[in-house]
């Protein structure tokens, strides 16, 4: 079944305690984003990645990293989390010029 | 870059009512305009796309157009029903910039009985 797999759905933890978050697609896709989705905000592009070792900034980066070492992965680092990192994540992924296809999310919870 | 106002916020209707959302965008560039509906703790997923070449996609009960003049494009939805009932997102890509898709801020559709 193709799909995008995030991991964990759920996370809480402390203050600058770094963490992964895991983003997976099996469909061969080039293009790799993660977004943050906040009440009020919409969707909100955090870093994306155009093929393997190509990833930019979005619109809202501070705090986070990516890495594309292969192409099916596209993990979501937070170094030192923040209470205002509160959010629900998302990953996405898409061959060019065609529709995202999104994960289950990740809900993160920074204390 | 590009930037996408999405209203109304909210919107309530009644069962087998018409809903229309409406959203502008700032980038002339953008030629890819899709819709996302995401039911409540669910993912967004795509119901309707349209692109820049074309003013009008319908697929059943639901019809985007776009005013590529105007900048703006809208979701309509004609007899709706409870199970319509969610949050929807429109969007804008320059598939010239491949990844970098702009969301609206949402727009929270609830279908009363």
């Amino acid at each position: 079944e193709a799909q995008v797999t995030q991991n964990p759905r759920y996370l809480i933890t402390v203050t600058g305690k770094k963490l992964t978050v895991t983003c997976s697609q099996n469909m061969n896709h080039e293009y790799m984003s993660w977004y943050r989705q906040d009440p009020g905000l919409g969707l909100r592009q955090i870093y994306y990645s155009m093929n393997v070792e190509v990833t930019d900034k979005g619109d809202v980066p501070e705090g986070y990293k990516v890495s594309r070492k292969e192409k099916r992965n596209f993990p979501l680092i937070l170094e030192s989390p923040s209470p205002n990192q509160t959010s629900l994540y998302f990953c996405a992924s898409s061959k060019q010029d065609s529709p995202l296809h999104f994960g289950n999310g990740t809900r993160l919870t920074v204390t | 870059g590009e930037n996408v106002e999405q209203h109304p916020s909210t919107l309530s209707v009644q069962e087998g009512d018409s809903a229309v959302i409406k959203c502008t965008y700032s980038d002339s560039a953008s030629n890819y305009f899709p819709w996302y509906k995401q039911e409540l703790g669910k993912r967004p997923q795509l119901i309707i796309d349209i692109r820049s070449n074309v003013g009008e996609k319908k697929d059943q009960r639901i019809a985007v157009t776009l005013n590529k003049t105007a900048k703006h494009f809208s979701l309509h939805i004609t007899e709706t029903q409870p199970e319509d009932s969610a949050v929807y997102f429109c969007a804008a890509r320059n598939t010239g910039t491949a990844s970098k898709l702009t969301f609206g801020t949402g727009t929270r559709l609830q279908v009363t009985l």
